[in-house]
C-alpha cells in the first residue's frame, strides 16, 4: 500500500542553519509523483516541487534543494541558511498514477520553526 | 488573478446542525478536492471529483456530502452525522494531469 512517512514532527533551527526534513514514501509503482507543500501559520499550502519516478536529478531553486533517492524511497528537503520566514508545516506527497485519479496520499507534515 | 476562495474562514456550528463550506475556483480545472487536517494527522481526502456531476469518497467521507453541479464550484456539508466535526478544512483543485494542487486559504470549522 503506499504510504509518506514524515518521521520528523517538529525541528527548530537558529537562524542562518541549514536544516534537512526527511521523507520516505512507500509504493508499488514504478511510476509515480512525488510534491512537497508548505503551509505558513495562513494555512494555505503552497506548492514547492513536483518530482517523477524516472527524474532523480536533484534540484535547487535558491535556498531550497531536493534530493531524491529511490534506492532508499526518500525525497529529502533542505534549506540552506534558513531564515524566519520559513517556519511552516512542510508536507510531503505521493501520487500514483495506476490508481486512475490524481489523489495524493500526505504525509503527517514537519513543523518547522527557524528562531532569529 | 485565479485561484481558489473558500468561505468562510471561521465556522460554529452547534451539536447536531449541518453546515456548508464554499469551495470556489476560477482556474478552468477539472478536478477538485476536500481534505480535512487534524493536529498530528497530516491530510485526509474526504471527497474528489474529476468532472461536473461527478464525486467519488475519499478516506473519511463518512458524515460528509458533496456536489458538483459547476465546474467552479465544490461545496461540502458537514453534517450531524459527523461525530468529530472540529476541524480545518482544505479544498484544493488540480488539472488533469500530475502538476499539483492549488489549495484555497482554508476553513476552521469548531463544534460549540
Amino acid at each position: 500500500a503506499q504510504k509518506v512517512t514524515q518521521a520528523q514532527t517538529e525541528i527548530s533551527v537558529v537562524e542562518k542553519e541549514d536544516v534537512t526534513l526527511d521523507c520516505v514514501y512507500e509504493t508499488r509503482d514504478t511510476t509515480y509523483y512525488l510534491f512537497w507543500y508548505k503551509q505558513p501559520p495562513s494555512g494555505e499550502l503552497v506548492f514547492l516541487i513536483r518530482r517523477n519516478s524516472f527524474d532523480e536529478q536533484n534540484e535547487i531553486s535558491g535556498r531550497y534543494s531536493w534530493n531524491f533517492q529511490k534506492s532508499t524511497s526518500s525525497f529529502n528537503f533542505t534549506i540552506t541558511a534558513s531564515q524566519v520566514v520559513d517556519s511552516a508545516v512542510y508536507f510531503c506527497a505521493l501520487s500514483e498514477p495506476t490508481s486512475g485519479t490524481y489523489k495524493y496520499i500526505f504525509g503527517t507534515g514537519t513543523r518547522l520553526k527557524v528562531l532569529a | 488573478d485565479g485561484g481558489i476562495t473558500q468561505s468562510p474562514k471561521y465556522l460554529f456550528r452547534k451539536e447536531g446542525q449541518n453546515v456548508t463550506l464554499s469551495c470556489e475556483q476560477n482556474l478552468n480545472h477539472d478536478a477538485m478536492y476536500w481534505y480535512r487536517q487534524d493536529p498530528g494527522q497530516g491530510l485526509r481526502l474526504i471527497y474528489y471529483s474529476q468532472i461536473v456531476n461527478d464525486f467519488q469518497k475519499g478516506d473519511i467521507a463518512e458524515g460528509y456530502s458533496v456536489s458538483r453541479e459547476k465546474k467552479e464550484s465544490f461545496p461540502l456539508t458537514v453534517t450531524s452525522a459527523q461525530k468529530n466535526p472540529t476541524a480545518f478544512y482544505l479544498c484544493a483543485s488540480s488539472r488533469q494531469g500530475y502538476y499539483g494542487y492549488t489549495f484555497g486559504s482554508g476553513t476552521r470549522l469548531t463544534v460549540v
